[in-house]
């Protein structure tokens, strides 16, 4: 089944870029998301790219895709300490329907 | 739409007890999801149903877990008897179908359950 791979854990100052780095094993995957998870929350809907895409620009976040290496990046530029929370990749393809998250990286953004 | 409802949102209870966890997905939604966080293993994919139908239960832990939605609006997950290790986060989810736009999934507020 599909592995998907996340560090746990990022510390940014308020103001950086904070980047998020995902790996994945599924070859199939035709979208991949970005679910963001707020202290006592459910998970939301951040960000998409379409797995023809190599990038994709939503106001402060870019979504690199590197479908050779299965390798998927987050980036927050100016960080604020409003994006704390933990972010999950999602690869979606030929799972019958199932959306296999990481573990999830716990962003901390200091003021 | 008020979104994925589940209840409670809250449940302490005793080990060898029974929970049961509720869920009223987004009305016109064909999947529902049941998930489980933890610090330990993160989060991890139960079971889902597509009209009603369980389709994979792959992810459920043990025979002392069981899901059931007897209608399009209502889902339950039942622990019986509970266990320590039980304790986390559960999440219900649903979405419409399976083809962009309509597979974006939404998450309730998750049920935090702690057996002792």
């Amino acid at each position: 089944g599909e592995d998907v791979e996340q560090s746990l854990f990022l510390s940014v100052r308020e103001g950086d870029s904070s980047v998020i780095n995902c790996t994945y094993t599924d070859s199939s995957s035709t979208y991949l998301y970005w679910y963001k998870q707020e202290p006592g929350a459910g998970l939301q809907l951040l960000t998409y790219i379409f797995s023809n895409m190599d990038m994709k620009q939503d106001q402060r976040l870019t979504v690199l895709l590197n479908k050779k290496d299965k390798h998927l990046s987050l980036r927050i530029a100016d960080t604020q300490t409003g994006d704390s929370a933990i972010y999950f990749c999602a690869p979606y393809g030929n799972q019958g329907g199932k959306l296999i998250f990481g573990q999830g990286t716990e962003l901390s953004v200091k003021p | 739409d008020a979104g994925v409802i589940q209840s409670p949102r809250h449940e302490v209870t005793e080990m060898g007890q029974e929970v049961t966890l509720r869920c009223k997905p987004i009305s016109g939604h064909d999947y529902l999801f049941w998930y489980r966080q933890t610090m330990m293993r993160g989060l991890e994919l139960l079971i889902y149903f597509n009209n009603n139908v369980p389709i994979d239960d792959s992810g459920m832990p043990e025979d002392r877990f069981s899901a059931k939605m007897p209608n399009a609006s209502f889902s339950t997950l039942k622990i019986q008897p509970s266990e320590p290790r039980d304790s986390a986060v559960y999440f219900c989810a649903s979405r419409r179908g399976l083809v962009f736009p309509y597979n974006e999934q939404f998450f309730g507020p998750g049920t935090r359950l702690t057996v002792l």
